[in-house]
């Protein structure tokens, strides 16, 4: 089946300081991507998404390419607030599955 | 706000006791999932339904069930509790049915068992 590996954490920043949460996925088809966002006490929302190879989903500030040959979604934000502080959630699904697939979290805190 | 509603938000009960989890989904949003997150397994999909069929089964465990109804509010049932299935359950809706696309999350529902 498929699968979503994502770095685990916690990761801590500095205000202003450059983030790259790394997510690779195994699927036998070509699935979407997504990542999303969990807030304290909060359910999940979408950051962003990439429905095909080479999409770059954009939100907020944060990016992630769909980079086919290397498998992997990598969340990246150039300068991080203390309000990034959050769960950041890798996701799969489609490209023949019904099953969405979660990477088990990565926890970002960001100090001033 | 993502307009997916779970009730109750919290729930305290007893080993061996049943409960029900109800979700009402985004209107319009005919797919619904529900999901289990705990510390030690993460978010684990547990189970889909489409306009009221069973879509996809994830790790389910057979004390577990759910259903769709008519007007697209969804139950999760979970029986003969164990003290390891305390977790917060969360229900998402999407429109889509084909695949997997965007997912609205409700706020969750946090189960304790004691």
């Amino acid at each position: 089946g498929n699968s979503v590996t994502q770095m685990e954490g916690p990761v801590t920043l500095s205000e202003e300081a450059f983030l790259t949460i790394n997510c690779t996925y195994t699927a036998t088809g070509y699935p979407s991507l997504f990542w999303y966002v969990q807030y304290p006490g909060e359910g999940l929302q979408l950051l962003l998404k990439a429905t095909k190879a080479d999409d770059k989903g954009s939100n907020k500030g944060f990016e992630a390419t769909y980079r086919k040959e290397t498998t992997s979604f990598h969340l990246e934000k150039g300068s991080v607030q203390v309000s990034d502080s959050a769960v950041y959630f890798c996701a799969s699904g489609g490209g023949g599955s019904y099953i969405p697939t979660f990477g088990r979290g990565t926890s970002l805190i960001v100090h001033p | 706000d993502s307009g997916v509603t779970q009730t109750p938000k919290h729930l305290i009960t007893a080993t061996g006791q049943r409960v029900t989890l109800r979700c009402s989904p985004r209107s319009g949003d005919l797919s619904v999932y529900w999901y289990q997150q705990s510390l030690d397994q993460g978010l684990q999909f547990l189970i889909q339904y489409y306009n009221g069929e069973e879509r996809a089964k994830g790790n389910i465990l057979e004390r577990f069930s759910a259903q769709q109804f008519p007007d697209l509010h969804s139950e999760l049932n979970l029986s003969s509790l164990e003290l390891g299935d305390s977790a917060l359950y969360f229900c998402a809706s999407s429109p889509e049915g084909q695949g997997v696309g965007r997912q609205y999350f409700g706020p969750g529902t946090r189960l304790t068992v004691t």
